[in-house]
């Protein structure tokens, strides 16, 4: 139980172009969702948590008007990067919590398998 | 403010027994989880304590102590699969994860 998918799992694109990166959590409802981005050997940023219905929260310094999160179901969050640069290359990880009544799985956040982002 | 600590690099042989520690100091705690990452991919859930003590599953366990703001994931029997990062991160009053920087594991034959 508790997976959680991503599509797609790499892209490259040019620069100047937008790119969607949908999250989508299988077998449970996910009521929040997550997105992560981690650069080579370095730890994972939260770039925005998102809850479905509502707008996401933005960590500081992430762009919301470059980063759209849509979370418009509790399957299904997604992740825009809009005129993406060379700096914007990155893994893009989703992870998704639950609702289960067991305190365990809903506190405990799942991840997709990522999405490797090449922007030439 | 709020701080996760862990040693950035470990070495190990094979078939041994490692212990990754992990420090905290968060406003609130409301559970500890350890994640495994390897090299290119997303971290997988490895444990939850949220109780201080000894949760033991299968070659690994994860120890919690909540008044010394300590916990460890033990790795028994290492393999050469478990080469790997394993990620501390702590749950505060908000509910928010609070990520270590990781710690990375090579195991060697």
């Amino acid at each position: 139980g508790a997976v959680v998918s991503q599509h797609p799992s790499w892209v490259i694109c040019k620069s100047g172009t937008s790119v969607k990166i949908e999250c989508r959590s299988l077998d449970f409802q996910a009521t929040t969702m997550f997105w992560y981005r981690q650069f080579p050997k370095q730890s994972l940023m939260l770039m925005a948590t998102s809850n479905e219905g509502s707008k996401a929260t933005y960590e500081q310094g992430v762009e919301k008007d470059k980063f759209l999160i849509n979370h418009a179901s509790l399957t299904l969050s997604t992740l825009t990067v809009t005129s993406a640069h060379p700096e914007d290359s990155s893994f893009y990880i989703c992870s998704a919590k639950g609702t289960s009544g067991r305190t365990h799985i809903s506190d405990t956040q799942y991840f997709g398998p990522g999405t490797r982002l090449t922007v030439l | 403010g709020q701080n996760i600590d862990q040693p950035t690099e470990m070495t190990a042989t094979e078939g041994a027994i490692v212990q990754i520690n992990c420090t905290y100091q968060t406003s609130g705690f409301n559970g500890l989880f350890w994640y495994q990452q390897h090299a290119g991919e997303a971290p997988t859930f490895l444990s939850y304590n949220v109780l201080d003590g000894l949760e033991e599953k299968g070659r690994f366990s994860s120890f919690l102590s909540r008044s010394k703001g300590y916990s460890y994931l033990l790795l028994k029997e290492l393999q050469m699969k478990d080469s790997a990062s394993y990620l501390c991160a702590v749950m505060d009053s908000n509910y928010q994860l609070i990520w270590g920087a990781g710690t990375k594991l090579i195991i060697k034959p």
